[in-house]
């Protein structure tokens, strides 16, 4: 149980493009997910908290029209980078919450040209 | 100074070691600890989950928390070359609304 989706897992972008990441919690409802970024050989940032049917919190530093967070229901919330750059290129990784913890989505590698 | 700090490594020990993984932390809210695994451009998995003080067991892992001394650890028997990955602690206090704090990650490579 407990499974977290993301799609897509890869994307290739061109700078100035907006890309949208899909995280779905497979076989149980979160009201709560949150999105992480991850550069290499770093741990997790955590950029944003996203409440089912409210608007995102996002961190001290991230844009917030800059990546674009909509939960639309218990089991999906999508980030979408708006207008990428180079800079935005990195891993990004979503969790859903379950009882007491959470659980993470398999991550989805950005690259911006 | 990090609320949870965490040896970065590597950490490089033959198979069949046991291997010991350490978090330090400062914060004396927090409740819940958590061992997450993360293999290479992937996301962290969940391996090991407790509350409080005390040990856990599952297989060939072993958490151990100690609150008195803001220590837990993570004990992998018979290591083998599958259990190289970074692992991350993970903690949170009782009302943060799954909320976590991470360590940094501790890289681990066993070596066949």
């Amino acid at each position: 149980g407990a499974v977290v989706s993301q799609h897509p897992s890869w994307v290739i972008c061109k700078s100035g493009t907006s890309v949208k990441i899909e995280c779905r919690s497979l076989d149980f409802q979160a009201t709560t997910m949150f999105w992480y970024r991850q550069f290499p050989k770093q741990s997790l940032m955590l950029m944003a908290t996203s409440n089912e049917g409210s608007k995102a919190t996002y961190e001290q530093g991230v844009e917030k029209d800059k990546f674009l967070i909509n939960h639309a229901s218990l089991t999906l919330s999508t980030l979408t980078v708006t207008s990428a750059h180079p800079e935005d290129s990195s891993f990004y990784i979503c969790s859903a919450t379950a009882p007491d913890t959470q659980y993470f989505g398999p991550g989805t590698r950005l690259t911006v040209l | 100074q990090k609320e949870v700090e965490q040896d970065p490594g590597p950490l490089s020990v033959p198979e069949g070691a046991i291997v010991s993984l350490n978090c330090t932390y400062s914060n004396s809210a927090f409740q819940y600890f958590m061992w997450y695994r993360q293999y290479s451009r992937k996301g962290p998995e969940l391996l090991m989950y407790t509350y409080s003080s005390g040990n856990k067991e599952d297989g060939r892992f072993t958490a151990q928390v100690d609150k008195s001394s803001k220590y837990i650890s993570l004990f992998i028997r018979d290591s083998q070359p599958s259990d190289s990955a970074t692992y991350l602690c993970a903690m949170r206090e009782n009302n943060a609304g799954n909320m976590l704090t991470f360590g940094g990650g501790t890289r681990l490579m066993v070596k066949p």
